[in-house]
């Protein structure tokens, strides 16, 4: 059964700081989606690493995929209040997508 | 917007009855997901569906039934409901599978009473 571990689960930060999101995955999968979440909200797709040693960068958001370490991390950079939202990365294994419990961010002034 | 459509947005309804969730995939998709969200559980993936075949099962309980119709809908049916069903369910689309993205509708928030 895939596991997919997000830690920290809750993140307070202050503005203009900076911090990285960790996603484990317990089996081989080349497939790694980060999704955004605002309260009572859809999810919204924020990044899609399709390969080893992939990096994607949107804003003060990157993302990067180590399958070899089955690790994908999530760095915010000078983060602001309009990050404050609740991060998931989900893996791709044969058709569905597993996610993690989610890390809830809240950026504070 | 995503170019998903749920209806509806807000489902009441009481133990015991059956409700239909209504699920628009994005023009061009041939994929749909359905999720279920709770605090408890969180995600959890229940199925999928590919050009009008079931092509993977998550936890979906025997109470729940999926179809995908010929022009791409899909619909989503939960009967005997318990308190336990009340949740946010979600329907994603994809053009393929899991190589492309996924797009989220805006769910259905069902409430158990």
């Amino acid at each position: 059964e895939l596991k997919v571990e997000q830690n920290p689960l809750f993140l307070s930060m202050q503005e203009g700081k900076n911090y990285t999101i960790y996603c484990n995955y317990s089996t081989t999968s080349d497939r790694l989606y980060w999704y955004r979440q605002d309260p009572g909200k859809s999810l919204e797709s924020l990044f899609v690493l399709l390969s080893n040693g992939a990096v994607k960068q949107e804003g003060r958001l990157m993302a990067s995929l180590d399958t070899k370490a089955r690790l994908s991390t999530l760095h915010i950079t000078a983060a602001v209040h309009d990050l404050s939202a609740t991060y998931f990365c989900a893996v791709g294994l044969i058709y569905a997508l597993n996610f993690g419990k989610g890390t809830s961010l809240l950026v504070t002034p | 917007d995503s170019g998903v459509t749920q209806t509806p947005k807000h489902l009441i309804t009481a133990t015991g009855q059956r409700v239909t969730l209504r699920c628009s995939p994005r023009s061009g998709d041939l994929s749909v997901y359905w999720y279920q969200q709770s605090l408890d559980q969180g995600l959890q993936f229940l199925i999928q569906y590919y050009n009008g075949e079931e092509r993977a099962k998550g936890n979906i309980l025997e109470r729940f039934s999926a179809q995908q119709f010929p022009d791409l809908h899909s619909e989503l049916n939960l009967s005997s409901l318990e308190l336990g069903d009340s949740a946010l369910y979600f329907c994603a689309s994809s053009y393929r599978g899991l190589n492309t993205e996924a797009f989220f509708g805006q769910g259905t928030r069902l409430t158990v009473v």
